[in-house]
């Protein structure tokens, strides 16, 4: 069965900090992709970045980056210079190919924290 | 509509009541979910509704939860007699299409409160 692990709960830093995000996965499945969701405080998940297991490049998108490697079945996020609106709970997610639909399985989230 | 709308975004209730959650998808998404957020543990699965399809129930917590899918559209969440851990967010999302990979859109939920 499918799992995904954010070992880290809450983490807090001062702004323009650097911070990382874990994630580690779990499937049998070869296809499959990998998500990040961040959710701030007004409850809404916000879709971040979407990976297939094909395509180990990693991406950036102005501050924020990925790491996906599947050598150690991992998928971080790494926010650079971080501002306070960063602040938000944020999961990672798993969608297999072997199930019959779009089924997302999450991670437990990590509360981010950046203070002024 | 421009996003998944849900209603209502809080519902206190009395334990042993039933309550019913609506969710609104993205028009023109055929797939539609729902999630259940307790505190600290993350998201949930509920249930699964593709078009004509029978819905995936394999998340549902209890005998007790049921949820129906009108018209392709709007979905209704019922949760009858109440307990106090079935406290929680509930979020529904909807996406373009069944297909593997798809992103889900997701509404900003329902709060519910059971006493």
């Amino acid at each position: 069965a499918q799992k995904v692990t954010q070992a880290q709960t809450e983490i807090s830093v001062v702004e323009k900090e650097d911070v990382t995000l874990d994630c580690v996965y779990e499937t049998r499945d070869t296809t499959y992709y990998l998500f990040w969701y961040k959710q701030p405080p007004s409850g809404e998940l916000v879709f971040l970045i979407r990976r297939n297991s094909f395509d180990e490049q990693n991406e950036i998108s102005g501050r924020y980056s990925w790491n996906f490697q599947k050598s150690t079945s991992s998928f971080n996020f790494t926010i650079t210079a971080s501002q306070v609106v960063d602040s938000a709970v944020y999961f990672c997610a798993l969608s297999e190919a072997a199930g019959a639909n779009s089924k997302l399985t999450f991670g437990k989230g990590i509360t981010l924290s950046v203070r002024p | 509509g421009a996003g998944v709308s849900q209603s209502p975004s809080n519902k206190v209730t009395e334990k042993g009541k039933d309550v019913e959650l609506r969710c609104d998808p993205i028009s023109g998404h055929t797939a539609l979910y729902w999630y259940r957020q307790s505190l600290g543990q993350g998201l949930e699965f509920l249930i699964y509704f593709q078009g004509n399809s029978a819905p995936d129930k394999s998340g549902l917590p209890s005998d007790r939860f049921s949820a129906e899918r009108t018209g392709g559209s709007v979905s209704t969440l019922t949760i009858q007699r109440t307990q106090q851990e079935d406290s929680a967010v509930y979020l529904c999302a909807s996406s373009l299409g069944p297909s593997f990979g798809e992103k889900l859109f997701f509404g900003s939920g329902t709060q519910l409160s059971v006493l």
